[in-house]
């Protein structure tokens, strides 16, 4: 049971380049979630999901974009890399009517815009 | 949500109690209190949470004051493993997609 995992680990990504961070899960939740964590900060939500086809913003949603064409599958794009973007990227996911108690996060993507 | 304080940074021995306080004198009656750590490089992990009542578990044990204005988070026996970031979250259940607002925790170093 791998839980929810994130692809890649890392990543460097130039100004102005685009790229997309995939979080898959297995435990069949229907609520995903993508956060970004800066040095010292706490977490802060992008863009979230409560079921496949479904996507909100959250946050911090500027300069991203989300699809959830499956269940399992939250992907977060970049479409023009800024500097600002750097930051630790981490996917979550809980089940229908679960609490703080159930949400489970993935590794998390450490991404660097240069 | 409440907004939440937190010392920045704490130190433990090992094998000893770690007690990490945290203020919420804004909380409301049906506001919870959750407890998460982030160990480095990963990502949080759920602690415990409590609305009014002491909580234990496997891992810590939740004292809420009376008032409720503020808690204490007890690792009974601190073990190098539990250095980490800790935050205090306040919030009323889980609505769908709603954030956890983690502000900046403390960090608890545990040392031999």
């Amino acid at each position: 049971n791998a839980g929810v995992t994130q692809t890649p680990k890392f990543r460097v990504l130039k100004t102005g380049q685009s790229m997309t961070l995939l979080c898959a899960q297995d435990m069949n939740h229907e609520y995903m979630y993508w956060y970004r964590q800066d040095p010292g900060m706490g977490l802060r939500l992008i863009h979230y999901s409560v079921g496949e086809g479904t996507t909100a913003k959250g946050e911090v949603p500027d300069g991203y974009n989300v699809s959830r064409l499956k269940k399992q599958n939250f992907l977060l794009g970049l479409e023009s890399a800024a500097p600002s973007q750097t930051s630790v990227y981490f996917c979550a996911s809980s089940p229908l009517g679960g609490g703080p108690t159930s949400r489970t996060f993935g590794s998390g993507t450490r991404l660097t815009v240069v | 949500d409440a907004k939440t304080t937190q010392p920045p940074s704490m130190d433990c021995a090992e094998g000893r109690a770690a007690n990490l306080p945290c203020n919420h004198s804004t909380i409301s009656g049906n506001e919870y209190v959750y407890w998460y750590r982030q160990i480095h490089s990963q990502g949080p992990q759920y602690i415990i949470h409590g609305l009014k009542n002491n909580e234990t578990n496997e891992m810590a044990s939740l004292i809420i004051t009376e008032d409720r204005k503020s808690s204490t988070l007890i690792l009974p026996h601190a073990t190098l493993r539990d250095t980490a970031v800790y935050y205090c979250i306040v919030r009323v259940g889980d609505q769908a997609g709603t954030a956890l607002i983690f502000g900046k925790g403390t960090t608890l170093s545990v040392s031999s």
